[in-house]
């Protein structure tokens, strides 16, 4: 079955310090994985797509085919990054379906 | 370019009312997806409308149904409401009718519904 796990509902650390918002999937064959962010009253937004491997406000992600995890990692935790952050799994084919995870709330401590 | 816009915004209903939500995609986008969105299941895909086509439908009982117009506008409906139906429900729009490099979703505000 396809499926995307977050294991934490709710992750609280200081700024500046190190930010891992875990996410595992379960695919067969080459997935295509996303992180959307939702900060405090906005729209559900991309914040970046493995395919792409680019670092989007200090943000980056490592798909790990052996681990089926996709972390997002920030060295240095900024106030601004408190939100609700969901990892997705595009299943393939001609869709544009997304399967979310539960989603993960960071909150950044001052 | 304005955004996804998605109509009303907030919605109040009672058991076993029907209820309709709409979704007007950004300009020029044929693909619409439609979420619902509840702090225990996070976003769960209800279905996809691309050129008025139903092509995916998630995995929900058949009291939600919608279509989509030749303008692109998308309706959902759920039928016989039940209190388990409360959520945010969000639509998605994009121009292509897949996940390729390039091709982004845009996510509305959503519609608030609450089944008292």
């Amino acid at each position: 079955a396809q499926r995307v796990t977050q294991p934490e509902k709710l992750l609280s650390v200081f700024k500046g310090a190190p930010v891992e918002l875990k996410c595992n999937y379960s695919y067969s064959g080459s997935p295509e994985l996303f992180w959307y962010v939702q900060y405090s009253r906005q729209r559900l937004q991309l914040l970046l797509r493995h395919i792409s491997r680019e670092s989007i406000k200090g943000f980056t992600a490592d798909l790990n085919k052996g681990e089926t995890s996709f972390h997002l990692k920030k060295p240095f935790a900024q106030e601004e990054d408190s939100a609700m952050y969901y990892c997705a799994l595009h299943p393939g084919g001609a869709t544009n379906k997304l399967i979310f995870g539960t989603g993960t709330l960071l909150a950044v401590q001052p | 370019k304005a955004g996804v816009t998605q109509t009303p915004r907030y919605l109040i209903k009672t058991r076993g009312q029907q209820v309709t939500l709409s979704c007007s995609p950004i300009s020029g986008h044929r693909s619409v997806s439609w979420y619902q969105q509840t702090p225990g299941q996070g976003l769960q895909f209800l279905f996809e409308y691309f050129s008025e086509t139903q092509r995916n439908k998630g995995n929900f009982p058949g009291r939600f149904s919608g279509r989509q117009f030749s303008n692109s506008r998308s309706e959902m409906n759920v039928s016989t409401l039940e209190l388990g139906d409360s959520a945010l429900y969000l639509c998605a729009s994009s121009p292509k009718d897949r996940v390729v490099f390039g091709n982004e979703q845009f996510f509305g505000p959503g519609t608030r519904l609450t089944v008292l």
